[in-house]
């Protein structure tokens, strides 16, 4: 039932390592984005796809890499890991259709990196 | 990216009191939204605001999107404990969506 689901929800992992965070809607929205929200609950956008194509991409390092294989998943991969790193990353979803611009986000995944 | 300006930055009230909050931008924005996010959880969506001058509830919450376009404001009537959160406004500009700073309300029984 969980419309927009993040894994995984805690992610503790060593400066330098690669890892990924995966995000499913089953809301059929067209749109999908990734937040970084930092230790004092700043909330960012980092990036935003449309129909699996980049519309948004924020000033965010190049370690940072979003994929969308399908309109239903946006996947986070992250290169190279630094203790900046450490956040909440949110996924959130926003159907494009109608005056309504409601967006979902998803739980978040807490990373920390030592 | 552009933040918006939020305040409080921080709430301390009594059960039953009534709260407010509020929102100021720069830029004009088409669309303004009101947000609250529990512990360990993703931000809900709590009002939408789409025209300059709109005054909308949603139960004891009322939320208005300004004249100017550049700013918003929040009631919590008369306020209980799970009103306890994060409060976020947030403006829509095309598929963009900029955060306020946030507004920690704590209600005391």
């Amino acid at each position: 039932d969980t419309a927009v689901s993040q894994t995984p929800k805690y992610l503790v992992t060593q400066m330098g390592n690669d890892k990924s965070i995966k995000c499913e809607q089953n809301l059929g929205h067209d749109t999908m984005y990734w937040y970084k929200q930092d230790s004092k609950k700043f909330l960012k956008i980092m990036f935003s796809y449309n129909n699996k194509e980049l519309i948004i991409n924020e000033t965010v390092p190049n370690r940072f890499s979003p994929k969308s294989p399908d309109k239903a998943h946006l996947n986070l991969h992250i290169n190279s890991l630094e203790l900046g790193d450490s956040a909440v990353y949110f996924c959130a979803s926003r159907g494009t259709s109608g005056r309504y611009n409601e967006q979902f986000f998803g739980p978040g995944t807490r990373l920390t990196v030592l | 990216g552009q933040q918006l300006n939020q305040s409080p930055q921080s709430m301390f009230i009594q059960e039953g009191e009534d709260v407010s909050m509020n929102c100021t931008s720069s830029s004009i924005f088409n669309t303004w939204l009101w947000y609250k996010q529990d512990p360990g959880e993703g931000p809900v969506l709590l009002i939408a605001l789409y025209k300059a001058g709109e005054l909308t509830s949603n139960g004891r919450l009322t939320a208005q999107f300004g004249i100017t376009r550049k700013d918003s404001f929040l009631n919590i009537s008369a306020s209980i404990p799970s009103d306890v959160g994060i409060y976020f406004c947030a403006g829509q500009s095309g598929n963009q969506f900029y955060f306020g700073t946030g507004t920690s309300l704590t209600v005391i029984p």
